[in-house]
């Protein structure tokens, strides 16, 4: 079957750096994507990741390693309002999303 | 601004009723999904169209329906809504490498 693991919850300080992991098993690869979701709001586009290696966006980086199946989100210089949950979702083969249950980040000052 | 709009951010109905929610996108996307999400179950499929009269039914499509007439517009339909059904409603619609959502509808049914 398919399926999307990453960690149910993560606890950082505000200012630090925090890595949130992502490893997939699908029916093929046709990218992969990071959304970031404040609680009652809808899910926000954070990056996309087709190649393996590492894309870089401000405070977020995003990395792939598709040999791997493996993904992470890095977040520098954490502010309180990156507090919040983080889905990982892979295109498989299909064009379909898969999605992972979503990492909820808390930051403390 | 591209973006996907929803008829309505909350709604209260009562079991029984007929709900449709309305999703429209403005970036000719082929695709368009139907998610509903509760807490600690994540983002679950309810059903996609991958073309205008195109539907596939998702993980969880028991009691819903939809419709795609036009490309840039699709319902969700509740035949008669059950307090199970309570939840956030999530249209989505993508092309390669974008996927765009719009803001929710939490729906409540009484």
């Amino acid at each position: 079957g398919q399926n999307i693991d990453q960690p149910t919850e993560m606890t950082a300080t505000e200012g630090a750096i925090v890595q949130i992991n992502c490893t997939y098993q699908t029916s093929g690869f046709n990218g992969l994507f990071w959304y970031q979701q404040h609680a009652g709001e809808a899910p926000t586009f954070l990056s996309y990741n087709v190649l393996d290696g590492l894309e870089e966006k401000g405070r977020f980086s995003s990395f792939l390693s598709r040999s791997k199946g493996y993904s992470y989100l890095l977040l520098k210089e954490l502010q309180m309002k990156d507090s919040a949950s983080y889905l990982c979702a892979v295109m498989d083969s299909n064009y379909q999303l898969i999605w992972g249950a979503g990492t909820k980040l808390i930051i403390k000052p | 601004d591209v973006k996907v709009t929803q008829s309505s951010r909350y709604l209260v109905k009562r079991t029984g009723e007929k709900v449709f929610l309305e999703c429209v996108q403005d970036m000719d996307h082929e695709n368009m999904f139907w998610y509903r999400q509760d807490p600690g179950l994540g983002l679950r499929l309810i059903y996609f169209s991958y073309d205008v009269k195109m539907k596939e039914k998702g993980d969880i499509p028991e009691g819903y329906s939809v419709s795609r007439e036009k490309k840039e517009r699709f319902s969700l339909i509740l035949e008669s809504a059950s307090t199970n059904q309570t939840s956030m409603y999530l249209c989505a619609s993508s092309s390669a490498g974008q996927v765009l959502f719009g803001p929710g509808t939490r729906l409540t049914v009484t």
